[in-house]
């Protein structure tokens, strides 16, 4: 039973527009995390959240915002996208900190034309 | 900041075959190293950790050392299978990071028959 999921899977967006991706966790975890994943680079943080209603940034926040109603949803909002924004975006979540592995969703495909 | 460094960034071999990956970090302040895998078109998903203050770690087919003084990993891979084929992702967590894992950049696996 998945745990992480996304929504949605895919996406086109056009330069300049607002995307919001949604990312839905069920296994009770106080941190959820947004990453995007470029060819040939591995992860980077854009924002991550330990508790509802607070976003911290991450390694790459410029050009995203996030939110975090509740401890199950997490969105990450582009307001303005751009070219450069095209990836794949993975949210994750875990129990703890730093200390604890991540439990992925299935990532949301990002083309922005 | 912390960097995470892959090698090798790709490698073929025949079923059955072992496989090592090698992972080299940066800051010595890190202490946390979780390890993922993340098959075509699916999400990342945990296969083995080890902290910093073991040297080894083995479940089933694979074993992670360490070696704090070279900050230098291995994650060594036995009798190959084609569901092995995969990206294989290090990662790093620091003591004061916050509440985040760097990554590096992957390893790209391909086993055949």
């Amino acid at each position: 039973e998945a745990a992480v999921t996304q929504s949605p899977r895919s996406k086109v967006a056009v330069t300049g527009g607002k995307v919001t991706l949604s990312c839905h966790q069920t296994n009770n975890h106080d941190y959820m995390y947004w990453y995007r994943q470029d060819t040939g680079h591995g992860l980077r943080l854009i924002h991550y959240s330990y508790v509802a209603d607070s976003t911290e940034k991450g390694d790459i926040p410029d050009g995203y915002k996030a939110s975090r109603p509740s401890q199950e949803n997490f969105s990450l909002i582009l307001e303005l996208a751009s070219l450069s924004q095209t990836a794949v975006y993975f949210c994750a979540s875990s129990d703890g900190d730093w200390v604890y592995e991540q439990y992925f969703g299935p990532g949301t495909r990002l083309t922005v034309l | 900041g912390e960097q995470v460094e892959q090698l090798p960034s790709s490698l073929i071999v025949q079923e059955g075959a072992s496989v090592l990956i090698n992972c080299s970090y940066t800051d010595s302040a890190s202490v946390y190293f979780p390890w993922y895998k993340q098959e075509p078109g699916k999400r990342l998903q945990f296969i083995i950790d080890i902290r910093s203050n073991m040297e080894r770690k083995q479940t089933q087919r694979l074993t992670l050392l360490f070696d704090k003084k070279t900050k230098h990993l291995s994650l060594h891979i036995t009798a190959t299978q084609p569901g092995d084929s995969a990206i294989y992702f290090c990662s790093a967590s620091m003591r004061w990071s916050g509440t985040y894992q760097r990554f590096g950049t992957g390893t790209k696996l391909q086993v055949v028959p």
